[in-house]
């Protein structure tokens, strides 16, 4: 079992629509967890990041953690064209020396908004 | 202020050989991050290093190394090229070392081609 499991998509919504983004993991030593949005040709670039189970906002983006079930989302209200790219989920451990540099990645999955 | 900048954008080389890559981190920034993305793996964890010392490690063969400068840049040097070590190379900046490293910022990667 892989570490940390996205949903494979491809994902394609209409505009204006709400994206649900999920990721499972199974090390509950996890305690960091990002949102990274890749174009095409491009480096992943951060979305957001949360180490606490709740929500957290940020414009039309909400990022949720639930530690209990090791499961995270991210949301996107009123999607637009330039959503479309891939989007990947990312999570790091704290560990004694707090070298958590070392992200873990799920294998991303591709939002297509239609106009 | 000027992003993770990555040289070369695009490489070709043959079975056998050895390449080097570099990355020129974010002004202020002093760690920085290699990974590499492929289509089965997605995105793997190479190493980091700060103020010139790996820090972190993940699990690739000793054919993958990589140095930091007293300027914080650093290069990825990867020896007798195989087949699948196509990929594309990431680097990523952090302005923190350990806790607050999981904020990071990508380049856009250079491509590397193995025939």
């Amino acid at each position: 079992q892989k570490e940390v499991e996205q949903d494979p998509g491809p994902l394609s919504v209409p505009e204006g629509a709400i994206v649900s983004l999920n990721c499972t993991y199974s090390n509950s030593a996890f305690q960091y967890f990002m949102w990274y949005r890749q174009y095409s040709r491009k480096g992943p670039e951060l979305l957001m990041y949360t180490y606490s189970s709740g929500n957290k906002e940020d414009g039309r983006f909400t990022a949720q953690v639930d530690k209990s079930s090791k499961y995270i989302s991210l949301f996107i209200r009123d999607s637009q064209p330039s959503d479309s790219a891939t989007y990947l989920c990312a999570m790091t451990a704290y560990s004694d020396t707090g070298a958590n540099s070392k992200l873990t990645f799920g294998k991303g999955i591709t939002l297509s908004v239609r106009p | 202020k000027a992003g993770v900048t990555q040289t070369p954008r695009y490489l070709i080389k043959t079975r056998g050989q050895q390449v080097t890559l570099s990355c020129s981190p974010i002004s202020g920034h002093r760690s920085v991050s290699w990974y590499q993305q492929t289509p089965g793996q997605g995105l793997q964890f190479l190493f980091e290093y700060f103020s010139e010392t790996q820090r972190n490690k993940g699990n690739f063969p000793g054919r993958f190394s990589g140095r930091q400068f007293s300027n914080s840049r650093s290069e990825m040097n990867v020896s007798t090229l195989e087949l699948g070590d196509s990929a594309l190379y990431l680097c990523a900046s952090s302005p923190r070392s350990g806790v607050g490293s999981y904020e990071q910022y990508f380049g856009p990667g250079t491509r590397l081609t193995v025939t």
